[in-house]
């Protein structure tokens, strides 16, 4: 089974800052990979697919990179609405796996 | 608009079983392959379960044998049949859309429908 790893699990920072969130699969996924933001009490929403792909609607802040085994979520300025937890999902044709999340904190 | 509204969740105790049931709408749901995904508070998403447009299911290693998804596509209605419960499947039990290009990629997660499997 591949497993996907996030680091940090946790992470506070400022408004206006440069965010980055990595995630590790075990075997390569070349870019079968997807990023969630999911807030306290909400259901989880797509942000970026293919590695690399903003889901319509995401402010472009938002951007994806990465391919094989590594990949990055990077938000280019933070804003106060972008607290949450943020989860990689590799997805294939018969089965997912997500990371264990990324708790991001505005401080 | 999409919206899937799950329910059907509730107490059980070890060894029984739940039906989920998840209504859809705002998109044609015989076109789309449908997941469950559970989150254990405070934790993780996992993914449960896939149902794709036609009769394909597949399943996570640890529900296997144990649970069984379906739909009515009359109804726009998913279904997580549950059986032989064990407290480590209490969550929150999410139905998620898949996009018409990747099954598992879901670009809709409805609110999702609690479990506690307790004695």
């Amino acid at each position: 089974d591949i497993q996907m790893t996030q680091s940090p699990s946790t992470l506070s920072a400022s408004v206006g800052d440069r965010v980055t969130i990595t995630c590790r699969a075990s075997q390569s996924i070349s870019s079968w990979l997807a990023w969630y933001q999911q807030k306290p009490g909400k259901a989880p929403k797509l942000l970026i697919y293919k590695a690399s792909t903003l889901q319509s609607g995401v402010p472009s802040r938002f951007s994806g990179s990465g391919s094989g085994t590594e990949f990055t979520l990077t938000i280019s300025s933070l804003q106060p609405d972008d607290f949450g937890t943020y989860y990689c999902q590799q997805y294939e044709s018969y089965s997912c796996r997500f990371g264990q999340g990324t708790k991001l904190e505005i401080k | 608009e999409v919206q899937l509204l799950a329910f059907g969740g509730g107490l059980v105790q070890p060894g029984g079983s739940l039906r989920l049931s998840c209504a859809a709408s705002g998109f044609t749901f015989p076109y789309y392959a449908m997941t469950w995904v559970r989150q254990v508070p405070g934790k993780g998403l996992e993914w449960v379960a896939l149902m794709t447009t036609g009769t394909e299911t597949y399943y996570a290693d640890s529900v296997k044998g144990r649970f069984t998804v379906s739909r009515d596509n009359s109804k726009n209605t998913l279904y997580l049949q549950m059986n032989s419960l064990r407290a480590e499947d209490s969550g929150l039990y999410y139905c998620a859309k898949g996009t018409s290009w990747q099954w598992l990629l879901l670009d809709y997660c409805g609110q999702g429908t609690p479990v506690t499997v307790s004695s």
